[in-house]
C-alpha cells in the first residue's frame, strides 16, 4: 500500500518561496500507471488542485498557480517537491501530496502538513 | 474551465437514513468523476471512481451514480463513522476541479 508523507517548513514570510517534498514509499515512484501531485486546503475551506508530475517529467499545472509554482521529481530519491513563490497569506493552507490515476482521481493521500505564511 | 457544484453544501441525518448528494458539472465529464470522504485532521479518501465504482475496501453502503453532467453519492443507510466533508471532482483532463464540498453530520 502506498505511503506518501510530505515534509517542510510550517511558517514561510511573505514574499517568500514556499518549498515542501513528498517522499513515497510502499510504491514505485516511476511507476508508467501514476501521476504524483500536490493539492492544497486553506483552512475551512475546500481543495484546491495546484500540480501533478509524471516520472518521466511532464507537469501539469493549475492556470490559476502556474507563474508561480514549479514541481519536480527525483526518482532515486522517492520524492517529489513543490515550490511556490512570491508567497502571500492567501497561500496559507494544509498542503496534501497524492498519487493520480489517471483512470480513478487521487487514490492515495498523505496527511497534509499546515503552511503558515506570517512575518 | 469546467466547475463542479455540490448540494448542499450541510446535511443533518440521523443514523440508518439514507442520504444523498449531488455534483454537477458545468460540462459534460463522461464518467470521469470520484468522490472523496474527509475527517477533520486527515487527508481524503477515494470513495468512488468512475461515477459508480467502488473503490477497494470502501462499504457497500456507499454509492454512485450518474453521467455526463449529473451525478449522485448514496449512502443507503447512515452510520455514525460516517460523519466526514464529502467533494466530487472531475478527473478527466487538467485543472482537476473540486466541489465545494457537503458536510454531513449526526442529528
Amino acid at each position: 500500500q502506498p505511503q506518501l508523507q510530505e515534509s517542510g517548513p510550517g511558517l514561510v514570510k511573505p514574499s517568500e518561496t514556499l518549498s515542501l517534498i513528498c517522499t513515497v514509499s510502499g510504491a514505485s515512484i516511476s511507476s508508467s500507471s501514476y501521476y504524483w501531485g500536490w493539492i492544497r486546503q486553506p483552512p475551512g475551506k475546500g481543495l484546491e488542485w495546484i500540480a501533478n508530475i509524471y516520472y518521466s517529467g511532464s507537469t501539469y499545472y493549475n492556470a490559476s498557480l502556474k507563474s508561480r509554482v514549479i514541481i519536480s521529481i527525483d526518482t532515486s530519491e522517492r520524492q517529489f517537491s513543490l515550490k511556490l513563490s512570491s508567497v502571500t497569506v492567501a497561500d496559507t493552507a494544509v498542503y496534501f501530496c497524492a498519487r493520480y490515476d489517471a483512470a480513478a482521481g487521487f487514490d492515495y493521500w498523505g496527511q497534509g502538513t499546515l503552511v503558515t505564511v506570517a512575518s | 474551465d469546467i466547475q463542479m457544484t455540490q448540494s448542499p453544501s450541510s446535511l443533518s441525518a440521523s443514523v440508518g437514513d439514507r442520504v444523498t448528494i449531488t455534483c454537477r458539472a458545468s460540462q459534460g465529464i463522461a464518467n470521469f468523476l470520484a468522490w472523496y470522504q474527509q475527517k477533520p485532521g486527515k487527508g481524503p479518501k477515494l470513495l468512488i471512481y468512475g461515477g459508480s465504482t467502488l473503490q477497494s475496501g470502501v462499504p457497500s453502503r456507499f454509492s454512485g451514480s450518474g453521467s455526463g453532467t449529473d451525478f449522485t453519492l448514496t449512502i443507503s443507510s447512515l452510520q455514525p463513522e460516517d460523519v466526514a466533508t464529502y467533494y466530487c471532482q472531475k478527473y478527466l483532463s487538467a485543472p482537476y476541479t473540486f466541489g465545494q464540498g457537503t458536510k454531513l453530520e449526526i442529528k
